[in-house]
């Protein structure tokens, strides 16, 4: 009955080679984000699609693009993954944004450069 | 610079014993959710305050947001190896449609 769905749970890529992580959602929800989780670490927000609205976090590096191509989808490109990419990367969803919309996690895609 | 700071960063504690878990931030708040993770999993919601001086309670979790919407606590009475995670803390600010910013975190280590 998983609602926030990441795949794959693990994945490898080497240094350099752009690699793409997925998420899908059955809550159709307005609002997914994606995070990076780094060991031990809170979780920091890379950006957000509200709808088709992209809004990108100031310091999140150029390196990672996102696409919502459906309510139901979101993507993490990162182009040129280096080392200090290695991380948790968390998908969220929220029915919109405030008060009364908590965040639905999935568990995580573990990324490994090597 | 971390918006939402959490202290302790790290607890080790003996079961049955209480613990308290704070979240402090500069800026003011229009809520504050406080989230637990496991290893390998994702963020699971445990509460959302609101309202300045709220008190909410869940079981043996009691959460309080601060009067000035700037800080949060979390107080978990006779801890339980079940307890063990990571604490989060997340605000959203008064500033439209921002997404959540998440603490620091606590992990907490509940021993048997």
């Amino acid at each position: 009955d998983a609602m926030v769905i990441q795949n794959p749970r693990y994945q490898v890529t080497q240094f350099g080679k752009p690699v793409t992580l997925s998420c899908s959602q059955t809550l159709n929800h307005n609002v997914m984000y994606w995070y990076q989780q780094k060991s031990s670490q809170a979780p920091k927000l890379l950006f957000h699609y509200y709808d088709k609205d992209f809004n990108n976090e100031a310091d999140t590096p150029d390196n990672f693009q996102s696409r919502r191509p459906n309510t139901s989808f979101c993507f993490l490109d990162i182009r040129s993954p280096g080392l200090g990419d290695a991380a948790m990367y968390l998908c969220a969803t929220s029915r919109k944004t405030g008060v009364n919309s908590p965040l639905h996690f999935g568990n995580g895609t573990r990324l490994t450069v090597t | 610079t971390q918006l939402l700071e959490q202290s302790p960063q790290f607890l080790s504690i003996q079961e049955g014993e209480n613990l308290t878990v704070y979240c402090n931030s500069s800026s003011v708040f229009s809520s504050l959710q406080w989230y637990r993770q496991e290893p390998g999993e994702g963020p699971v919601l445990l509460v959302t305050v609101v309202t300045g001086g709220e008190v909410k309670k869940l079981k043996r979790l009691t959460f309080q947001f601060g009067d000035a919407r700037k800080d949060s606590s979390l107080h978990i009475t006779a801890a339980q190896p079940g307890d063990t995670g990571l604490y989060l803390c997340a605000g959203e600010r008064d500033t439209g449609r921002r997404a959540l910013t998440f603490g620091s975190g606590t992990r907490l280590q509940v021993q048997p």
